[in-house]
């Protein structure tokens, strides 16, 4: 089945404590894209991926990194969680080159105390 | 900042009217698409529009865009009470892919049986 799977689904944790939420795609995309979403500001990309070895700052990239060293992996890392982070992450994939649809992981309920 | 922003923000109606919502944005777009969301879950695809085309079917969908004015607007006709979900358009203003999709904040849809 085709899917994008996001790890975990939920979290609670709290200030400064490294984490990690990883996001897998199982249909060959080249493009790769991390979503947070907060009440009443829609989705805000964090950051996206054209291939390999290729990222580029979305619109709210602060306080966030990722790596995309193979292609079906997309990793999200917060490398010192603040309260403001607190949100509903979304990672999303799909061809370059094609329909333009985006395909949506079912979501990272993250709580930063 | 928001390119797309949707009106209303919430909208309830009886099972098998039809729901309108309208979708807003700023600056010129390569095509603009539309997403619903079922509470808290991931987003789903529903259609596209390019900027070279004013209307599109799908199924129970009818999509328009006018580029003049900036505005799509996505017609569900014959509503059904699994419609209920959030909604929301995204522009695409990308050079290569989906780089550059941004969201709007979207239209909160009931339908009530």
């Amino acid at each position: 089945e085709a899917q994008v799977t996001q790890n975990p689904r939920y979290l609670i944790t709290v200030t400064g404590k490294k984490l990690t939420v990883t996001c897998s795609q199982n249909m060959n995309h080249e493009y790769m894209s991390w979503y947070r979403q907060d009440p009443g500001l829609g989705l805000r990309q964090i950051y996206y991926s054209m291939n390999v070895e290729v990222t580029d700052k979305g619109d709210v990239p602060e306080g966030y990194k990722v790596s995309r060293k193979e292609k079906r992996n997309f990793p999200l890392i917060l490398e010192s969680p603040s309260p403001n982070q607190t949100s509903l992450y979304f990672c999303a994939s799909s061809f370059v080159v094609g329909t333009g649809e985006l395909f949506f992981g079912e979501g990272s309920r993250l709580t930063v105390l | 900042s928001q390119q797309g922003e949707e009106d209303p923000q919430a909208l309830s109606i009886q099972e098998g009217e039809n729901a309108t919502m309208n979708c807003s944005y700023k600056t010129s777009i390569n095509n603009l698409q539309w997403y619903r969301q079922n509470s808290g879950r991931g987003l789903v695809h529903l259609i596209l529009i390019r900027s070279n085309e004013r209307e599109k079917h799908s199924g129970r969908l009818r999509v328009t865009l006018d580029t003049s004015k900036k505005s799509s607007s996505l017609l569900i006709t014959a509503s059904r009470a699994a419609d209920t979900a959030s909604y929301f358009c995204a522009t695409d203003r990308s050079n290569f892919g989906n780089e550059k999709l941004t969201f709007g904040t979207g239209t909160r849809l009931t339908i009530i049986p």
